[in-house]
Parts: C-alpha cells; structure tokens; sequence
C-alpha cells in the first residue's frame, strides 16, 4: 500500500458527460501528479500541482483541468468526454522538494474511466 | 517529444530462468532514471532511482545498471519466480521548469513466469 487513495475505482458515463476524479496524496507529500494510461500507450503525465499551485503541465486536453485544495488532496475534472478518454488515470505523490531530480512518486491504485 | 523505449515488449520465462530487459532512453540531459514493478491490479511500485553513469542497483533477485552515456538501462531478474510476474516500467526525469521535473515512461516489459 502506496499511501496514496484514489476514488472511485471504477466510473462508467456516457459521451458528453463530465465526472471528477480525486485523490489523496501519501501524508507529508506535498506534489501531486496526475497520469493517464491508455490501451497500447505508457502512462501519459497530464499535470502535476504542488502545494496548491500548477506546477508542471504535461499531454493535457483543454477539456480536462484540475487542482489541489489546501488540505493537499487533488481533483481531476474530465469534460465533454469522448469514447478515448477511456482510460486508466493514476494519481502520484511524492515529498515535491524543488531541484531533487531523484524525488520517488508514489503511485496511486487508479481509477478505470469507461466513456460509452 | 522524448522517447523512451523498452524491450522486449513482453517476455515468458519458466520458474528458475534469469532474464533481462532494456531501456532506452535520451542520452542528452540526464537527471534520473526509474525503474518501477506494475502487477495487474496494483499500483506500479518504486523498484530503483538511478542517477550516475555506471551505477548499479540491487534488491533481492532484482537488479539494474545504467549506462548515461550510451542513453539505456538494463533490469535484470535472477532465478525467476510467478510472483516476479508484472510489467516492468522505466521512466526517464526530465526537467518541467520552476524546479520540477517530470517522468516519461516507456510502455514497460510485461514479464510472465511460467511454474
């Protein structure tokens, strides 16, 4: 067990809809980083937040934002979803020192989205 | 848009096997490189952080050289067991700005062990 929660572990919706996906850091980590892994893909990184702030973006669509409350857990909201958005979606935490290259993330179980 | 590569694919080995996969990765602008185990339902797990050229790793039956230069990395598994059977990911770190980096991955290594 990471430490790191994710909920829920399995979303079902339909085209056009928007669903939230939240996650809970490990305690003490303070950087947030959200991934997606689909079908034949490595897992993709979308965004990271750190204390609160965007800190680094990655491959993320315009439809999707998200962001990190003060109590450090973070929300991942999907919108106008599309059949490819079906996916895996992993949230990370790690301590979030600035300048460590070397920082672990660790991973959460993930939620599986399926768009239909 | 950086490439990182692993192979093979996927691998079945029989109980006792040793085996090795690879990873490949820029050579330019290193930082760092992970290697994390990814068992089906599970949540990948940190296996090694690799940093300097040369370095070599160990847990267990489980170990990893890097090689900086020539941009790739080499897991290795001695005496294979079922329960070493998982997907096998590296990631190479690189740097996001304002202090951050961040993790590409490569598709991993799916590593079956046959009893």
């Amino acid at each position: 067990d990471s430490g790191v929660t994710q909920t829920p572990k399995h979303l079902i919706t339909a085209t056009g809809q928007r669903v939230t996906l939240r996650c809970s850091p490990r305690s003490g980590d303070l950087s947030v980083y959200w991934y997606q892994q689909s079908l034949d893909q490595g897992l993709q990184f979308l965004i990271q937040y750190y204390n609160g702030e965007e800190r680094a973006k990655g491959n993320i669509l315009e439809r999707f934002s998200a962001q990190q409350f003060p109590d450090l857990h973070s929300e991942l909201n999907l919108s106008s979803l599309e059949l490819g958005d079906s996916a895996l979606y992993f949230c990370a935490s790690s301590v979030g020192r600035t300048g460590h290259s070397q920082e672990t993330q660790y991973f959460g179980p993930g939620t599986r989205l399926l768009v239909l | 848009i950086l490439n990182v590569e692993q192979s093979p694919q996927s691998l079945h080995v029989q109980e006792g096997d040793s085996t090795n996969f690879t990873c490949s990765f820029p050579s330019s602008n290193f930082y760092a490189l992970h290697w994390y185990r990814w068992e089906t339902a599970k949540s990948p797990e940190a296996l090694f952080v690799m940093t300097l050229n040369g370095d070599e790793k160990k847990k267990g039956r489980i170990s990893a050289t890097l090689n900086t230069k020539e941009g790739y990395s080499y897991l290795y598994i001695k005496g294979s067991q079922p329960e070493d059977s998982a997907t096998y990911l590296c990631a190479f770190t690189a740097y996001s700005g304002a202090g951050s980096y961040q993790l590409t991955f490569g598709k991993g290594t799916k590593l079956s062990v046959i009893p």
